[in-house]
């Protein structure tokens, strides 16, 4: 039972465009939300988070966007660079104790950036 | 600080084999965890650790053990492999049970049972 999904296993942009991924979930008792970057061969590594209280969070060129009503969020990159080509994940948890500590990860969306 | 480690990078066990995939953290983090991913799938928890001495299941426990004797380690034993257990696996800590529960993760060890 996925509670994470990412619809688009690949997502092709020109650097310096606008990537937005997308990233659906259905348990409401999510409580934050995380996206991470992997590149190949190594570890997935945090990129940016959102609690569910705000509907946007900023970090340089990364945006989370979070619509609680739909269950949906997104990252926007802009503008996008060569060194963005990876694949990127969406994870949510809660805060309850059986939930706590426990990501639900999304399958990922593979971003490649090309000049 | 090396981060989160993880040992063997790459291994091909035979069926009814077992290994042990080493884990070390140096950062003094209570919270460490042992993920699965498989091929076009999220990464799926196996088990998780809050602190020496304390483990607990996660999503895909089955044909897996752990221990946690020290802070820094948190090895992961398969003991019967079978090919369903062909996976990339990741090991992750954590420093607190922070709100948005940043993980720190390892490089990953590639495993083929066949």
């Amino acid at each position: 039972d996925q509670q994470v999904k990412q619809n688009s296993p690949s997502l092709s942009v020109q650097e310096g465009r606008i990537s937005i991924l997308n990233c659906d979930y259905t348990n409401s008792m999510f409580d934050y939300f995380l996206w991470y970057k992997k590149y190949p061969a190594e570890g997935p590594t945090f990129l940016i988070s959102i609690s569910s209280i705000k509907d946007k969070n900023e970090d340089g060129r990364f945006t989370v966007f979070l619509n609680k009503s739909a269950k949906h969020l997104s990252l926007h990159i802009v503008p996008s660079q060569p060194g963005d080509s990876a694949v990127y994940f969406c994870a949510a948890s809660g805060e309850t104790t059986d939930s706590w500590g426990k990501l639900q990860f999304g399958a990922g969306t593979q971003v490649v950036v090309t000049p | 600080n090396a981060g989160v480690t993880q040992t063997p990078k790459f291994r091909i066990l035979k069926i009814g084999q077992s290994m042990t995939l080493q884990c070390a953290q140096d950062m003094n983090h209570n919270y460490m965890y042992w993920y699965r991913q498989d091929p076009g799938m999220g990464l799926k928890l196996i088990y998780y650790s809050v602190g020496a001495g304390i483990t607990d299941k996660g999503e895909v426990p089955n044909g897996y053990n752990v221990s946690r004797s020290t802070t820094e380690d948190f090895p992961l034993r398969l003991e019967l492999a079978a090919p369903s257990q062909t996976s990339v696996y990741f090991c992750a800590s954590s420093p607190r049970r922070s709100s948005y529960n940043e993980q720190f993760f390892g490089p990953g060890t590639r495993l083929t049972v066949l």
